[in-house]
């Protein structure tokens, strides 16, 4: 069976200091990745996604993250982060296609002035 | 636009009512889903539907029931089976890749359920 591990529940950073959350998942077989980012009392939205190609990928608002499948990882980061990046944050992955998405227990992001 | 929709935002029921979300999407999404969020915790899946008239149960399927008749709709009764149903409920739909989709989902802005 799959599982996603956010080992950080709760991390503080500085404005303007890099960040790098964390995300490992358990698979015997190719997955799909995923990054999504939660503003409070609001739905999930996507911040990007790992499916084929460079393992490295980028979201339109300076956020990254890389697929390692060697250790099983697809942590993400950002050089320099703003008070309005203060969000939960939640790793995905999905198997193949029709299966089910399996989401990390999310991690809090919070961004001191 | 297109999207999903969640109404109502929020919800007040008494104990041993049952209650309706609705969830409607004009993504022309065969998939839908829905998932309870408690403070602190992710998501966890409820029940989910890969075409009309069919859906299965998630990891917490139990107290809940959700029916498919429409592609854009997709509403989630919870029952008082529920014992602890304050939460926030989320929908979301998404589009296989093998449809040309991306296996990403979209979600709709929640609704927060109170039962006093």
């Amino acid at each position: 069976a799959q599982s996603v591990t956010q080992l950080d529940s709760q991390v503080p950073v500085f404005e303007e200091a890099p960040v790098e959350l964390r995300c490992n998942y358990s698979s015997s077989v190719s997955v799909y990745l995923f990054w999504y980012v939660q503003y409070p009392n609001q739905g999930l939205q996507l911040l990007l996604k790992y499916l084929s190609g460079s393992t490295l990928v980028k979201s339109i608002n300076g956020f990254e993250a890389e697929f390692n499948k060697s250790q099983t990882s697809f942590h993400l980061r950002k050089p320099s982060v703003h008070i309005s990046d203060t969000a939960e944050y939640f790793c995905a992955v999905i198997k193949t296609s029709y299966d089910k998405v399996i989401f990390g227990p999310g991690t809090s992001l919070s961004v001191i002035p | 636009d297109g999207g999903i929709t969640q109404s109502p935002k929020y919800l007040f029921r008494k104990e041993g009512q049952n209650v309706t979300l609705s969830c409607e999407q004009n993504l022309n999404h065969d998939a839908m889903y829905w998932y309870r969020q408690d403070p602190g915790q992710g998501l966890r899946l409820i029940y989910y539907s890969q075409i009309v008239n069919d859906f299965q149960k998630g990891d917490i399927a139990e107290g809940y029931s959700v029916s498919r008749e429409k592609k854009e709709s997709f509403p989630l009764t919870v029952t008082s089976a529920q014992k602890n149903p304050t939460a926030f409920y989320l929908c979301a739909s998404s589009s296989p890749l093998t449809s040309g989709g991306a296996d990403e989902q979209f979600f709709g802005p929640g609704t927060r359920l109170t039962v006093l």
